[in-house]
């Protein structure tokens, strides 16, 4: 089975500044899709970006970014110009042929 | 839309008693997951449909689990007899899977807790 591990159980920014957050992932698959989730005290889980494997470029939506290294199988969010209201855990999805797995969390703190 | 609909959104029941959380996909979705979250095992993968016919089931604890999709619409996870262990937030989420993947939208939990 496919593995998604991220190594930081808690994490803190400064409100305003960058942050971010680690993943890495275990497959022999070479087609799969990866997403990062947040999910905040109301415990919704929310898509923030996601990432096509076949696609080298790393995606971008607004102040979160994504830095993917494919044959590290390595997949960061770095969330810029932190905001309050991106305090939350956030998870780290794998999305294989036949398989959906997440990391274990990290919970992101904002201080203001 | 009205997004991935879930109910109920607390459950308490008491041991050896049977529980039914119930889920309503995004219309014209044809994958739906079953997840359960707990503080001790994260978010896991219970069971996974593919056009209402199961595909992944590995993730199911035991046999007191069982899920069933009758039609495109709606999606049962029932546990008999429950047991204090299950208490958990359960998640359903949908998706399009077709030539290509989307993202799985996510209902708002049912919080189960067994006494």
């Amino acid at each position: 089975a496919q593995t998604v591990t991220q190594s930081q159980p808690e994490m803190s920014v400064q409100e305003a500044e960058t942050v971010t957050l680690s993943c890495t992932y275990d497959t022999s698959e070479s087609d799969y899709y990866l997403f990062w989730y947040k999910q905040p005290p109301s415990r919704q889980m929310i898509l923030v970006i996601r990432q096509e494997a076949y696609k080298q470029q790393s995606a971008t939506e607004n102040r979160f970014s994504v830095n993917f290294q494919k044959a590290a199988k390595s997949f960061s969010l770095k969330i810029s110009d932190s905001q309050l209201g991106d305090a939350a855990m956030y998870f780290c999805a794998y999305r294989g042929y036949n398989d959906m797995r997440f990391g274990a969390g990290t919970r992101l703190t904002v201080k203001p | 839309d009205a997004g991935v609909i879930q109910s109920p959104r607390h459950e308490v029941t008491e041991m050896g008693q049977e529980v039914t959380l119930r889920c309503k996909p995004i219309s014209g979705h044809n994958s739906l997951f079953w997840y359960r979250q707990t503080m001790m095992r994260g978010l896991e993968l219970l069971i996974y449909f593919n056009n209402n016919v199961p595909i992944d089931d590995s993730g199911m604890p035991e046999d007191r689990f069982s899920a069933k999709m009758p039609n495109a619409s709606f999606s049962t996870l029932k546990i008999q007899p429950s047991e204090p262990r299950d208490s958990a937030v359960y998640f359903c989420a949908s998706s399009l899977t077709g030539t290509g993947v989307s993202e799985q939208f996510f209902g708002p939990g049912t919080r189960l807790t067994v006494l």
